[in-house]
């Protein structure tokens, strides 16, 4: 399977901390994305990532990418309460369609 | 703009009935995609539309049809429903496919008993 794998599956922080989040992969991408998804609603696209990047930023997330160890992590800096969530990476190999991973729910305690 | 639409938002189904959810999207996307959450099994890809009148089978088509007539409207259906199609189920669509992020809609919540 070209599946996501995020780790861990679990986090807790303080508001204000960082939070990282790491995603595995097996096969060659071509890109690789990021989702949110509050509880009981859908995903909510955050960033995407090519294979010829390395690293890409978008507010408070920052993303990177390491082919050569077909993996990416995300920072989320500051973190608020409002970003507690289920957060998924998604790779792609065929460019129509994306295979998600099982997530990492974070919590951020105010 | 709504972006996606999935209708309806809960359902409960008896074993062996037949129902079809529908995926409206007002943003001219070409690609459309049903996916299917369980707990810790994250997402999985059941059928996807690269376009009008096209569609594919993803990784877990088995018990579902699908149908894309119209731009705007990706169809899935269950032709007789059984319990292990209990799930969330989500449609997305996106102007390219895998270059460009997914618009997802808010999901079905499907029971079969």
């Amino acid at each position: 399977s070209q599946q996501g794998e995020e780790d861990p599956q679990a986090l807790s922080i303080q508001e204000g901390e960082n939070a990282t989040m790491n995603c595995s992969y097996k096969t060659s991408i071509n890109n690789l994305q990021w989702y949110r998804q509050n509880s009981g609603r859908g995903l909510v696209h955050l960033i995407l990532i090519r294979s010829n990047e390395r690293e890409k930023h978008s507010g408070r997330l920052r993303v990177t990418l390491d082919t050569s160890k077909k993996s990416s992590s995300l920072l989320i800096t500051a973190s608020r309460a409002a970003d507690t969530a289920s957060y998924f990476c998604a790779t792609d190999a065929t460019g129509n369609q994306f295979y998600f991973g099982t997530g990492t729910s974070l919590t951020v305690i105010p | 703009n709504a972006g996606v639409t999935q209708t309806p938002k809960f359902r409960v189904l008896k074993t062996g009935q037949s129902m079809t959810l529908l995926c409206a999207q007002d943003m001219n996307h070409e690609y459309m995609y049903w996916y299917r959450q369980d707990p810790g099994m994250g997402l999985r890809l059941i059928h996807y539309s690269v376009g009008e009148g096209t569609t594919a089978k993803g990784e877990v088509p088995d018990g579902y049809n699908v149908s894309r007539l119209k731009k705007q409207n990706f169809l899935l259906g269950l032709e007789s429903a059984a319990p292990s199609q209990t799930s969330v189920y989500f449609c997305a669509s996106s102007y390219l496919g895998a270059n460009y992020g997914y618009t997802f809609g808010s999901g079905t919540r499907l029971t079969v008993v």
